[in-house]
C-alpha cells in the first residue's frame, strides 16, 4: 500500500487565500518531497525536507515536517488561479536502499479566481 | 540540461492487443529509471524500476513487463492488454548519488476498450 497518504483528498479556496495540505506516513524516512501535477502532466518537484529539519520555505510554499507524528503539511500562502493542481507527497524509506519513492495519493487544489 | 521524452502521447488498443511505451531520458548517464501508472484521480503506483542495464525490479505482479536495453532507454511491454490496464503512464529519473529528485517525463494516456 502507498507510505503516503494526504488530506483533504480536494481543497477548493478563493485567490489570494492560503491553502493547506497534510501527508501522513508510515515507516521511518530519509526525506519528505512534494510534487505538483497539472492536468494530464508529469509531475514537477517543488520541495524536499530532509529528516532533521523540521520547516522550508521556497518562495510561497512552506513545509513542515514532524517525524515523531509521522507528518508534514504544505502551505502554499496568498494562492493564485496557475495553483490549481494536485499536490503528492513523497517519501524515501530511511536507508534509501530501496531507491524508490512512495507516493502519496494526493490533493486536488482548485483555486477560483 | 537533461530532459526526458515518452512516447506515444496517447495511445488506444483493444483487450488482447501488445503494448510497448518508450521512455529516454537525454543529458544524463546511468540513471534511476522508473515507470508508475496513475488511475484517473488517483496516486501514483511504482509498476517498475531499473539501477542499470538489464536490471529490472518489478513492484506489481501483472501482465506487464519492463526492459532497459540501453542506458537510456526503459520500455514498458505487454503481451495482451486487459481493460484494466487503462490509464496514464509516467517515467521517470533519478541520479544515482542519492535519491533526491526524480524527474517525470509528459506521460502517456492509454484507453484500453
Amino acid at each position: 500500500s502507498q507510505q503516503g497518504e494526504e488530506d483533504p483528498q480536494a481543497l477548493s479556496i478563493q485567490e489570494g487565500e492560503n491553502a493547506t495540505m497534510n501527508c501522513s506516513y508510515k515507516t521511518s524516512i530519509n526525506n519528505l518531497q512534494w510534487y505538483r501535477q497539472n492536468s494530464g502532466r508529469g509531475l514537477v518537484h517543488l520541495i524536499l525536507i530532509r529528516s532533521n529539519e523540521r520547516e522550508k520555505h521556497s518562495g510561497r510554499l512552506r513545509v513542515t515536517l514532524d517525524t515523531s507524528k509521522k507528518s508534514s503539511s504544505l502551505l502554499i500562502t496568498a494562492s493564485r488561479a496557475a495553483d490549481t493542481a494536485s499536490y503528492f507527497c513523497a517519501t524515501e524509506e530511511y536507508g534509501g536502499a530501496t531507491n524508490k519513492l512512495i507516493f502519496g495519493t494526493g490533493t486536488l487544489l482548485a483555486v477560483q479566481p | 540540461s537533461q530532459t526526458i521524452h515518452q512516447w506515444p502521447a496517447t495511445l488506444v488498443q483493444p483487450v488482447g492487443s501488445p503494448l510497448s511505451l518508450e521512455c529516454t531520458v537525454e543529458g544524463t548517464s546511468n540513471p534511476n529509471l522508473y515507470w508508475y501508472r496513475q488511475a484517473a484521480g488517483r496516486g501514483l503506483q511504482l509498476l517498475f524500476y531499473s539501477v542499470g542495464i538489464g536490471q529490472i525490479s518489478s513492484e506489481v505482479p501483472q501482465n506487464l513487463s519492463a526492459s532497459r536495453p540501453q542506458d537510456r532507454q526503459f520500455i514498458l511491454s505487454s503481451k495482451k492488454l486487459l481493460l484494466s490496464d487503462s490509464g496514464f503512464y509516467l517515467c521517470a529519473w533519478t541520479g544515482t548519488g542519492g535519491l533526491e529528485t526524480q524527474y517525470f517525463g509528459p506521460g502517456t494516456r492509454l484507453l484500453v476498450l
